[in-house]
């Protein structure tokens, strides 16, 4: 059975750093999103992506933020300067078609020093 | 605003006894109510959707509109159900956001 994969598995970074993690949705799957997990909260919803553009975002997803899909497989978060809260769990999913199931990868730990 | 409230941390039970995790909901309209379920070091994965109305490996929920919960029951524990569960909404009006409650890790004991 197709799964969204996530890389890498953890991320170590310091402050201030850019980061980029990386997702491959599954391969027909057309809507793309991020969410994530600060250690013992909620997951959060970050952004939605479709047709190349973001279709919704929250305010979590700040100027720092990015998404892009690079290339046929890849759906890319980039953090462009970490801080500190920013250490969480990193959950990329994917959907065939509006109001469908979310599929969700493993996760990306991203720990920032 | 929308909110999903799991109000168990933790929940404990031994293997074959009954088990109800709790799940209510705030939104103002009809929302699309989930279980997610991730064992451990698995990924999220979707347990049940209330409009398929489906019981997936005995578990049932129920969308009561008017307590506005979204129970998680099983009648006969299984060890293998030991996880953390995870109540979703997803509401209406083009949002296709999963907002998530707390999350509840149940264990079933021998």
């Amino acid at each position: 059975e197709p799964e969204v994969t996530q890389t890498p598995s953890h991320q170590v970074t310091q402050m201030g750093q850019e980061v980029i993690l990386r997702c491959v949705p599954i391969s027909n799957h057309l809507y793309f999103y991020w969410y994530r997990q600060i250690l013992g909260q909620k997951v959060e919803f970050l952004v939605s992506f479709y047709n190349n553009e973001i279709s919704e975002k929250s305010e979590i997803f700040d100027d720092q933020f990015s998404v892009e899909r690079p290339d046929g497989s890849n759906f890319t978060l980039k953090i462009r300067s970490t801080k500190l809260e920013d250490s969480a769990m990193y959950f990329c999913a994917s959907t065939k078609q509006l109001q469908e199931t979310q599929y969700f990868g493993p996760g990306t730990r991203l720990l920032v020093l | 605003a929308q909110r999903v409230t799991q109000p168990e941390k933790l929940l404990s039970v031994f293997k074959g006894a009954p088990v109800e995790l709790k799940c209510n909901y705030s939104y103002s309209g009809s929302p699309e109510l989930f279980w997610y379920v991730q064992y451990s070091r698995q990924r999220l994965q979707l347990l049940l959707r209330h409009i398929s109305r489906e019981s997936i490996k005995g578990f049932t929920a129920d969308l009561n509109k008017g307590e506005t919960s979204f129970h998680l029951k099983k009648p006969f524990a299984q060890e293998e159900d030991s996880a953390m569960y995870y109540c979703a909404l997803r509401g209406q009006g083009g949002s296709e956001k999963l907002v998530f409650g707390k999350g509840t890790k149940l264990t079933v004991n021998p």
